[in-house]
């Protein structure tokens, strides 16, 4: 079946610095890819949505500048967190659409530790 | 808007017990249903989906139901093994787009 594949699985950083998270189609082509926060007992939380080639749609509550988003190819997007602080800790999860059989495709999720 | 419940928030039985798990949500419009399972730290598994169109799916020990005019799913667990535990989700699928709004969850236990 379709996979799809975050980088890193596991990330510690210092506050201030960035991180980008990688998440890629791995055997079809994604029109559409969405990113997900979830934070310890919670569900999951909608941060964007992206689409090939276009900018990133935000949620409501959701910093852009914060949480930089680039769909540069049909089969990788990522995720930049800017400036991190220890509340940007999460775990952050993406899902790809493939349009031919319509369906969400989820990553295995990057957990993200901010010190 | 569109909100999604699920109850129990966390289950624990023992092992061979059938059992079901709820989820209701707000606004009947939606365009599917999915079942999810999260192991702890980890990403999600689908389970099953549930076109609006039907009333329900099966696979292996579990089956979905799906009556959205009371706006509610049940997913039902046969025969229930320790490797079930884990979280399980569900997430309905919007008429108009591809976003889901999900569910927070029951954490289920099975004690061998």
């Amino acid at each position: 079946g379709a996979v799809v594949s975050q980088h890193p699985s596991w990330v510690i950083c210092k506050s201030g610095t960035s991180v980008k998270i990688e998440c890629r189609s791995l055997d079809f082509q994604a029109t559409t890819m969405f990113w997900y926060r979830q934070f310890p007992k919670q569900s999951l939380m909608l941060m964007a949505t992206s689409n090939e080639g276009s900018k990133a749609t935000y949620e409501q509550g959701v910093e852009k500048d914060k949480f930089l988003i680039n769909h540069a190819s049909l089969t990788l997007s990522t995720l930049t967190v800017t400036s991190a602080h220890p509340e940007d800790s999460s775990f952050y999860i993406c899902s790809a659409r493939d349009g031919y059989v319509e369906t969400q495709y989820f990553g295995p999720g990057t957990r993200l530790l901010v010190l | 808007k569109q909100e999604v419940t699920q109850i129990p928030a966390a289950l624990s039985v023992p092992e061979g017990e059938n059992l079901v798990l709820n989820c209701s949500f707000t606004d009947s419009a939606i365009y599917n249903l999915q079942w999810f399972r999260q192991d702890p730290g980890k990403g999600l598994t689908s389970l099953l989906l549930i076109q609006s169109s039907q009333r329900e799916q099966t696979s292996g020990r579990l089956n979905a139901s799906l009556d959205k005019s009371s706006g509610r799913s049940t997913l039902y667990i046969a025969a229930s093994q320790p490797g079930d535990s884990a979280t399980y989700l569900c997430a309905v699928r919007l008429d108009s787009n591809y976003q889901l709004i999900w569910g927070a969850g029951t954490k289920l236990i099975i004690k061998p």
